[in-house]
């Protein structure tokens, strides 16, 4: 049981748009920043966004996040075949002195 | 290049010990903290262990604490996993990967490791 909630699934067409929640409390995403990375099969994940809605050179402003209270949400927009990927969000737990990540949302792109 | 290179993975048996290290390059290596991540097979992300840029300050997970011990050598950009006592469940990928920003709290991992795979069986 992952102390972040994510959905296990979320599916749409190719440019659709498509949303990804994360759900804590305010030991973890209420009072730090939130990061989502995405994870294509066999390979490490990879940064999308830091600092709750922050992009690292090379991503493209396809992909926004945004936090609210102790929620997190990642928006991916022009979905293309290639984002098919699990995605994580993560964060510091201040009660648990550590990252915690969510189960992980695998986005189909049909 | 910004790089890290895990290295020490491998099968071992229950009860056994492993040394896992991840070898920086590309960036100033004693600026930033640490962390190791693992993924067990066809599952999430879970956290290891974080250790600080010095190296003063060590954080684990509960489900590992007093069997893992996180270290880093700055002299040598290497970050270290001492693992002992290894039970059939800590078989995964281990990642090293990279705090993005200075500061006590990785935020955002923004260099990964191609991972190591530890495997636990007798």
């Amino acid at each position: 049981q992952s102390v972040l909630t994510q959905p296990p699934s979320v599916s749409a067409a190719p440019g659709q748009r498509v949303t990804i929640s994360c759900s804590g409390n305010n030991y973890n995403i209420g009072n730090n920043y939130v990061s989502w990375y995405h994870q294509l099969p066999g390979t490490a994940p990879k940064l999308l966004i830091y600092d709750n809605n922050k992009r690292p050179s090379g991503i493209p402003d396809r992909f926004s996040g945004s936090k609210s209270g102790t929620s997190a949400t990642l928006v991916i927009t022009g979905l293309q075949t290639g984002d098919e990927a699990d995605y994580y969000c993560g964060t510091w737990d201040t009660t648990l002195s550590g990252v915690v990540f969510g189960g992980g949302t695998k986005l189909t792109v049909l | 290049e910004v790089q890290l290179l895990e290295s020490g993975g491998g099968l071992v048996q229950p009860g056994g010990s492993l040394r896992l290290s991840c070898a920086a390059s590309g960036f100033t290596f004693s600026s930033h903290a640490m962390t190791w991540v693992r993924q067990f097979p066809g599952k999430g992300l879970e956290w290891v262990s974080t250790v600080s840029s010095s190296g003063d300050h060590t954080f684990y997970a509960d489900s590992l604490r007093g069997r893992i011990t996180i270290s880093r050598d700055n002299s040598q950009d290497t970050l270290m996993l001492q693992m002992s006592s290894l039970r059939v469940e800590d078989t995964a990928v281990y990642y090293c990967a990279k705090a993005m920003k200075p500061g006590l709290v990785p935020y955002g991992l923004d260099v990964w490791g191609q991972g190591t795979t530890v495997t636990v069986s007798s």
